[in-house]
């Protein structure tokens, strides 16, 4: 059974701090690997993806990647209240290609004012 | 980029009734097509995906069944609901650079 971990949350932290999420999947063969926000009631919408070992960063946002350790990470600089949601880590076994996507259960993030 | 419609917006039924949602896609021909439903408090599970017109793949067997009667549309149903079949139903595909994107989702309440 292929996997996605997370830590349901909630992680708190005030605003302008760094938050940090991460995951874990049990698939050693996983290729790519995408982050998702969800603000409550609302779909997921796609913040993040990344490929290859290594950092990737796009404004405020940086994801990490270490397929060694079978781990991605997002973290989320200057925090905002806007922010808070929950952030869902998904796992593809193929790269380049549609396939189906495994999800976490995901991490919620409450940034404090 | 691709535009992905859901109806209806929400929806209570009482159990036993029948079920139609769809879902359509518009600014890309030949999808992969995905339904998604997250119950409360609970992660995401693929219920039904779709390559080609006519062609469906079930994740999980229950009392849903999926359609693609056109390359854009995608359509889940039921003949019998549940009180468990209610949750957060999303429909989700594939963009052009190999990113999952979801459409806005479609709430049931089973009563």
């Amino acid at each position: 059974q292929k996997e996605v971990e997370q830590n349901s949350g909630p992680l708190s932290v005030p605003e302008g701090a760094i938050a940090s999420l991460n995951c874990t999947y049990s698939d050693r063969g996983s290729q790519s690997f995408f982050w998702y926000r969800q603000y409550s009631g609302k779909s997921p919408e796609l913040i993040m993806s990344i490929y290859s070992n290594g950092d990737k960063e796009d404004g405020r946002f940086t994801a990490q990647l270490n397929k060694a350790s079978q781990y991605v990470s997002l973290l989320i600089r200057d925090s905002q209240p806007s922010d808070s949601a929950t952030y869902l880590c998904a796992v593809s076994p193929y790269g380049g290609s549609q396939g189906n996507l495994i999800f976490g259960k995901g991490t919620k993030l409450s940034v404090k004012p | 980029s691709q535009t992905i419609h859901q109806w209806p917006v929400t929806l209570v039924q009482p159990v036993g009734s029948p079920l139609s949602l769809e879902c359509t896609v518009e600014g890309t021909s030949n999808p992969n097509l995905y339904w998604y439903r997250q119950a409360a408090g609970r992660g995401l599970q693929l219920l039904f995906y779709s390559v080609g017109i006519g062609q469906i793949s079930s994740e999980v067997p229950q009392n849903l069944s999926a359609s693609r009667p056109q390359d854009r549309q995608f359509i889940l149903s039921s003949k019998k609901l549940l009180l468990s079949d209610s949750g957060f139903y999303l429909c989700a595909c594939w963009g052009p650079s190999y990113e999952q994107y979801f459409g806005p989702g479609t709430r049931l309440t089973v009563t």
